[in-house]
C-alpha cells in the first residue's frame, strides 16, 4: 500500500543545530507540504513542492528550507535551530494529475524539541 | 483570500449525544474543494471527507453526516450517538485548484471530547 514515513519521529537538539527532517511518500505524487502544529495555530504551511526541482516558501518559512531532488523525498532543514521551532512538524503530499481533488494524505508527524 | 474558520475551539459532550462541528470558508473562486480531517490523541491526521463546490448533496456514512450549505459558505460535520472513540481534533479545509493548485487552508480545528 502507498504510504508517507517521516522520521524521525522524536528528535531533541539544541539551539543552533542543524536538523533535517525526511519526509518519503510512495503515492507517486507530485505535490508535497510540510505544515507545523502548534496550540491555537492549526496547521501553518511551511514550504511546498509541486514537483522535482520545485519549491516554495509557505506563510511560516522562515528558518526553514527544502529541496526536491526526487519525486519521493521532501527533506525539511532547520538551518540553526531556535525554540520557537518546538513543534509537531507533519509533511503531505497531494496528486497534481489533471482531475485531482487536492486531498491531502499526512505523515504521522515529528515531534521537534528544540533546547 | 481563501479562509477557513472554525469558531468552536473545544466542544465537550456526553456519550451518544449528537454534535455538530461548525466550518464556514470564504473563497473567492467557484471551483474549490472541502475538506474534513480528524486527528485524534495519537497524533495523526486522517482524511474523512471531500466535497467539490458544484456537490451540494448531503452525506452521510454511518454515524458521520456532513450539511454543505453554499448560501451559507457553510461544511458542517455532524456526528450522531458520539461515541468516546469520536474524541480527536477536527479540522476543516478549503483548496482552490484554479487558483492555488495544491494548497489547502486549514481552519485551527475543534476539539471535541465525548465523556463516558
Amino acid at each position: 500500500d502507498a504510504e508517507i514515513t517521516q522520521s524521525p519521529r522524536h528528535k531533541i537538539t539544541e539551539t543552533g543545530r542543524q536538523v533535517t527532517l525526511a519526509c518519503h511518500q510512495t503515492w507517486n505524487h507530485n505535490n508535497m507540504f510540510w505544515y507545523r502544529q502548534d496550540l491555537g495555530h492549526g496547521l501553518r504551511l511551511i514550504h511546498y513542492s509541486y514537483g522535482v526541482q520545485d519549491t516554495n516558501k509557505g506563510e511560516v518559512s522562515d528558518g526553514y528550507s527544502v529541496s526536491r531532488s526526487n519525486t519521493e523525498d521532501l527533506p525539511l532543514t532547520l538551518e540553526s535551530a531556535a525554540s520557537s521551532q518546538t513543534s509537531v512538524y507533519f509533511c503531505a503530499s497531494s496528486d497534481r494529475a489533471s482531475g485531482s481533488t487536492d486531498t491531502q494524505y499526512f505523515g504521522p508527524g515529528t515531534r521537534l524539541t528544540v533546547l | 483570500a481563501q479562509k477557513v474558520t472554525q469558531a468552536q475551539t473545544e466542544i465537550s459532550v456526553v456519550e451518544k449525544e449528537d454534535v455538530t462541528l461548525d466550518c464556514v470558508y470564504e473563497t473567492r473562486d467557484t471551483t474549490y474543494y472541502l475538506f474534513w480531517y480528524k486527528q485524534p490523541p495519537s497524533g495523526e491526521l486522517v482524511f474523512l471527507i471531500r466535497r467539490n463546490s458544484f456537490d451540494e448533496q448531503n452525506e452521510i456514512s454511518g454515524r458521520y453526516s456532513w450539511n454543505f450549505q453554499k448560501s451559507t459558505s457553510s461544511f458542517n460535520f455532524t456526528i450522531t450517538a458520539s461515541q468516546v472513540v469520536d474524541s480527536a481534533v477536527y479540522f476543516c479545509a478549503l483548496s482552490e485548484p484554479n487558483t492555488n493548485a495544491g494548497k489547502s487552508t486549514f481552519g485551527d480545528g475543534t476539539t471535541l471530547t465525548v465523556k463516558p
